[in-house]
């Protein structure tokens, strides 16, 4: 089914560790994006793409790597896990510029680092 | 900078009700609005997308409208059910934030039976 695939789903760290949020869409889509979502915080977009090659921050960035090498792929890298890194993360895309088709989200990533 | 705001931040209905909930935003420089709807511990579901050339959208028993120039959309839910609690969450895509999607802190309904 075309949409946006995250893994994993659940993940336990423990403080120090790195690891990888892999995100991809079959839709062909230039737009990607990353979000946390924290209780009382609401959704806050940690790094963004508008197309390979092309990223750029977001409102909160510290502690997290992007990149995007292809049109499908927007990896997010935590280079050394914090506990106030325990969050939901979500993935989203959305065709064309200007977000004219709207953004499509991924089931979410869960993580806890201990 | 766009901000986005709902309220109220939690309603509570009995069933069968029409219901209003409300997002506002400060900067009318936008492509469009997207209404989602959030179930605890699960992802976001694409409700309505309402493009800036729009006044509104509808789906079933909701309708979102689009007031640019007011800064503010609004979305409608016909007859309300218990199936309908969730967190419903507005975002806005502009001009003045490319590539982004900013959220408002959501409004959770509870429909009960």
């Amino acid at each position: 089914n075309a949409g946006v695939t995250q893994t994993p789903k659940f993940q336990v760290l423990k403080t120090g560790q790195s690891m990888t949020l892999q995100c991809a869409q079959d839709m062909n889509h230039e737009y990607m994006s990353w979000y946390r979502q924290d209780p009382g915080m609401g959704l806050r977009l940690i790094h963004y793409s508008v197309g390979a090659g092309i990223t750029d921050q977001g409102e909160v960035p510290n502690g997290y790597n992007v990149s995007r090498s292809t049109t499908e792929d927007f990896p997010l890298r935590l280079l050394s896990a914090a506990p106030s890194q325990t969050s939901v993360y979500f993935c989203a895309s959305s065709s064309q510029s200007r977000g004219t088709s709207g953004y499509t989200f991924g089931s979410g990533t869960r993580l806890t680092v201990v | 900078k766009q901000e986005v705001t709902q309220i109220p931040a939690a309603l509570s209905v009995p069933e069968g009700e029409n219901l209003v909930l409300n997002c506002s935003f400060t900067d009318s420089a936008i492509y469009n609005l997207q209404w989602f709807r959030q179930d605890p511990g699960k992802g976001l579901t694409s409700l309505l997308l309402i493009q800036s050339s729009q006044r509104e959208q509808t789906s079933g028993r909701l309708n979102a409208s689009l007031d640019k120039s007011s800064g503010r959309s609004t979305l409608y839910i016909a007859a309300s059910q218990p199936g309908d609690s969730a967190t419903y969450l507005c975002a806005v895509f502009g001009s003045s934030n490319t590539g982004k999607l900013i959220f408002g802190q959501g409004t959770t309904l509870q429909v009960k039976p």
